[in-house]
């Protein structure tokens, strides 16, 4: 069974603090990544990556910055954390020729306070 | 315009009812597409495919219109179970980057 874990379920953090959020799977797949989701907005996408060290920008990047060195974990930092980045944060992970197979973790409820 | 665009809802439907809903994309260049589930305070799971001719999976059917730019989910003798978000996925370029969500459908199932 295809099993994505987060780090965390609820975080509260404060403005301005570094926050990291860490995703691991157990699947070997090659695709990772990291989404937000909003009410009325849906999942949007910030960050992808196909391979290690490898990433690309999605729709949302700014404010946000990830980091891939082994292949089961995909890490999406917060540099300096804003109110705004008040969220449901979920990362997936996929084959890398069946990208669209998407596995969710939980999600994390991010709270900037 | 937002890229997938699907109706919020909610639809609320009696057990047993038949219910179908729609998703459309505007960009052209979309090659492939999927419904996913959403249940409330869970994580999205692939439901299922969407192909040219249309496919069934027991008591759902999705069809595509590309003529239209549009897509659909029908569930048939729908069960309290099916009480979830439905989430239309559409995938440009065949790209992993390029996959939009759709902001749900919210389906609710009354006994």
């Amino acid at each position: 069974d295809v099993k994505v874990t987060q780090s965390s379920r609820y975080l509260v953090k404060r403005t301005g603090e570094k926050v990291f959020l860490e995703c691991v799977q157990d699947m070997d797949h090659e695709n990772m990544f990291w989404y937000r989701q909003d009410p009325g907005l849906g999942l949007r996408l910030i960050y992808f990556s196909y391979d290690v060290k490898m990433k690309e920008k999605g729709d949302i990047p700014e404010g946000y910055s990830v980091s891939r060195e082994k292949k089961e974990r995909f890490s999406l930092i917060l540099e300096s954390a804003s109110t705004n980045q008040t969220s449901m944060y979920l990362c997936a992970s996929s084959h890398g020729d069946r990208s669209y197979e998407q596995y969710f973790g939980p999600g994390t409820r991010l709270t900037v306070t | 315009r937002k890229e997938v665009e699907q109706d919020p809802g909610p639809f609320n439907v009696p057990e047993g009812a038949t219910v179908a809903f729609n998703c459309t994309y505007s960009n052209s260049a979309s090659q492939s597409f999927f419904w996913y589930r959403q249940d409330c305070r869970k994580e999205p799971k692939l439901l299922m495919s969407v192909y040219s001719s249309g496919n069934e999976d027991g008591r759902f059917t999705a069809q595509l219109n590309r003529a239209s730019q549009y897509i659909s989910l029908l569930i048939r003798d729908s069960k309290l179970s099916d009480s979830a978000t439905y989430l239309c996925v559409v995938n440009m370029y065949s790209s992993a980057s390029k996959i939009i969500f759709g902001s749900g459908t919210r389906l609710s199932i009354r006994p």
